[in-house]
């Protein structure tokens, strides 16, 4: 089993719509969460960190459940400029050096 | 512009090849890691540093060297190049990538480099 596991889609979807991306992680002493995101053939880049109480940046929400060990990421009102794909980013408690990086979540918005 | 320099961008070598992989970074980050990033396999962490001097492997260190002399450079050497090999490199940076401090846990990105050994 991966440590860090995600649907890799594709989640295709209109313009204007509310997609949601979930992601498992199976070590419970990660740490610290993200999400970064790809355009294609492009490097991966920050698009929010996800903290226990959840957070929101503009359109994107992300939550964390520490009891489930899963985190979320939620997109309203879906811009053709959020076709990418979405990884999902763990470190471990014992290391926040080290990265365990998702397969990634593929996203297409149509018009 | 500020950020994370690889070269070369592409790259066909013959098995049993030799070759170095750049890495730059003009951000005074401590941590430099290279991943390799393969389909359906996500990124993963090949070997990574957090200062001059010092270097750990990540998960896939088998067939790559790296070195760290300086703070800014961190190269990625194949030995002895073979097909498995073949993938699309990223070097990263950061102060701290699984740290809480906003800001100081962004990883940036080089552009990548993609590799084809035949």
């Amino acid at each position: 089993r991966k440590e860090v596991e995600q649907d890799p889609g594709p989640f295709n979807v209109p313009e204007g719509a509310t997609v949601a991306f979930n992601c498992t992680y199976s070590n419970s002493a990660s740490q610290s969460f993200f999400w970064y995101r790809q355009d294609c053939r492009k490097e991966p880049k920050l698009l929010m960190s996800v903290y226990s109480s959840g957070n929101e940046d503009g359109r994107f929400t992300a939550q964390l459940n520490r009891a489930s060990q899963y985190i979320s990421l939620l997109i309203r009102d879906s811009k053709l400029s959020d076709s990418a794909t979405y990884l999902c980013v763990v470190s471990r408690r014992d290391s926040s050096y080290k990265l365990i990086f998702g397969s990634g979540t593929r996203l297409l918005v149509r018009p | 512009n500020a950020g994370v320099t690889q070269t070369p961008k592409f790259q066909v070598l013959k098995t049993g090849q030799s070759m170095t992989l750049q890495c730059a970074q003009d951000m005074n980050h401590e941590y430099m890691s290279w991943y390799r990033q393969d389909p359906g396999m996500g990124l993963r962490l090949i070997h990574y540093s957090v200062g001059a001097g010092i270097t750990d492997q990540g998960e896939v260190p088998n067939g790559y060297n790296v070195s760290r002399s300086t703070t800014e450079d961190f190269p990625l050497r194949l030995l002895s190049a073979a097909p498995s090999q073949t993938s699309v490199y990223f070097c990263a940076s950061s102060y701290n990538p699984g740290g809480v401090i906003p800001g100081a846990n962004v990883l940036t990105f080089g552009a990548g480099s993609r590799l084809t050994v035949l």
